[in-house]
């Protein structure tokens, strides 16, 4: 089974800055098959980039995916105040399919 | 519009069996997988296992192999994970997910999630 490690466990920003998120796998993704869901408080996951660089449909163009291999990253150029929540990456390329523990982004 | 409506909270008692729903409209049911995730109190999300409802190819993770059973009648464009004894540990919110993508994922839509409580 292929363990994602996701860090920081919480990213404290203000509003309009940079936030980076990171997701570690323990081997190889296959195909770059890696995905990143936000949730928010009460709500299902919402999916925002799949194949580690895609972005998913309506997905504003601040969140961008990048990466290959076992690193991968996240990031959002300026947050807005809808963009603080938690952020879950998953590897879909080997069964069983894998989340991360994921990173929460909190108001600073 | 592709929509999963999944059934309702269910509070139950540890030994007691369980079938939770998850109906599928506006797609071709049988063409894509339907997964389920588990999100224990607080927790994160869990990859519980996948079922392509078109030949029922089934596959789950190995944490819940054995522990429940994932089923969908193409019928009624309807997914199932159902329980034959809840354990206390049970407890969590349960979404099942659709694959639009091709294969098993990334889950482009989401149900509401079904809450299920087990407590004596």
């Amino acid at each position: 089974e292929i363990v994602l490690t996701q860090s920081p466990g919480t990213l404290s920003l203000s509003p309009g800055e940079r936030g980076t998120l990171s997701c570690r796998a323990s081997q190889n993704v296959a195909s770059n098959y890696l995905a990143w869901y936000q949730q928010k408080p009460g709500q299902a996951p919402r999916l925002l980039i799949f194949g580690a660089s895609s972005r998913a449909t309506g997905i504003p163009d601040r969140f961008s995916g990048s990466g290959s291999g076992t690193d991968f990253t996240l990031t959002i150029s300026r947050l807005e105040p809808e963009d603080f929540a938690l952020y879950y990456c998953q590897q879909y390329g080997y069964s069983p399919l894998t989340f991360g523990g994921g990173t929460k982004v909190e108001i600073k | 519009e592709v929509q999963l409506v999944q059934s309702g909270a269910e509070v139950k008692k540890p030994g007691e069996s369980l079938k939770i729903s998850c109906k599928g409209s506006g797609y071709s049911f049988t063409s894509y997988y339907i997964g389920w995730v588990r999100q224990m109190p607080g927790k994160g999300l869990e990859w519980m296992g996948i079922i392509y409802p078109g030949d029922s190819d089934t596959r789950y993770s190995p944490s819940s192999h054995g522990q429940v059973t994932v089923s969908a009648d193409k019928s009624i464009n309807t997914a199932y994970l159902q329980w034959s004894s809840l354990k206390a540990s049970d407890t969590a919110i349960y979404y099942c997910a659709l694959s639009m993508y091709g294969g098993d994922g990334p889950f482009d839509y989401w149900g509401q999630g079904t809450l299920v409580t087990v407590s004596s």
